[in-house]
């Protein structure tokens, strides 16, 4: 069965950096686009942008631009996403959904706090 | 940006009850069209999709219509497990934009 496994809460300090993962499984990595949204608590959802592991094409949110960067590793099945620059207003929970949203992992939750 | 404005953003409903939430699209978005469950702490849930699609698994009180720009989820008869968010979401064009959201409690 598709499971899309993110890593564990990130506790960091504003302007650093941090990188979480989603590990995919039970389906051809390469086949399909993973999405990455964003969810600050009480708040609504927000589509950050998508990157096709196949070949690494990337897409975003231009409100991201310069503050999230999408990779994929297919020799893991990994999409990993990159936040710069940290300040609260990225404290959120972050998704990875793949492509049509029909899966989605257990969410990875960051907060930025010195 | 495609604006998605989701009405109302919280229901207080009685078990048994008909419920529909809307979202009004400000742009053609055709049948391009989620709709999502979210309870507490959890991911959301693809419950519909092409505006009028049940997702496999879904109970079948649950219903996705539109008309015009005006796309609607409806849940027939409310039950205590539909206690949830709900969520829209337009895919026609990017970005993907989702609508605010709709909090559904028992009454």
């Amino acid at each position: 069965q598709v499971q899309l496994q993110q890593s564990g809460a990130e506790l960091v300090k504003p302007g650093s950096s941090v990188k979480i993962s989603c590990k995919a499984s039970g389906y051809t990595f390469t086949s399909y686009d993973m999405h990455w949204i964003k969810q600050q608590p009480g708040n609504g959802l927000e589509w950050i942008g998508w990157i096709y592991p196949g070949n690494g094409n990337t897409k975003y949110n231009q409100k991201f631009n310069g503050k999230a960067t999408l990779t994929a590793d297919k020799s893991s099945s990994t999409a990993y996403m990159q936040l710069s620059s940290l300040t609260s207003e990225d404290s959120a929970v972050y998704f990875c959904a793949r492509g049509w949203f029909a899966y989605w992992g257990q969410g990875t939750l960051v907060t930025v706090s010195s | 940006d495609i604006q998605m404005t989701q009405s109302p953003s919280s229901l207080s409903a009685s078990l048994g009850d008909r419920v529909t939430i809307t979202c009004r699209a400000s742009q053609d978005i055709g049948n391009y069209l989620t709709w999502f469950q979210q309870k507490p702490g959890k991911s959301p849930r693809r419950m519909i999709y092409g505006a009028t699609n049940l997702e496999d698994g879904v109970p079948s009180r649950f219903s996705g219509s539109r008309s015009g720009s005006d796309y609607s989820l409806t849940i027939s008869s409310l039950e205590s497990e539909d206690v949830a968010d709900y969520h829209c979401l337009q895919s026609i064009q990017y970005p993907l934009t989702f609508g605010s959201g709709t909090k559904l409690e028992i009454k």
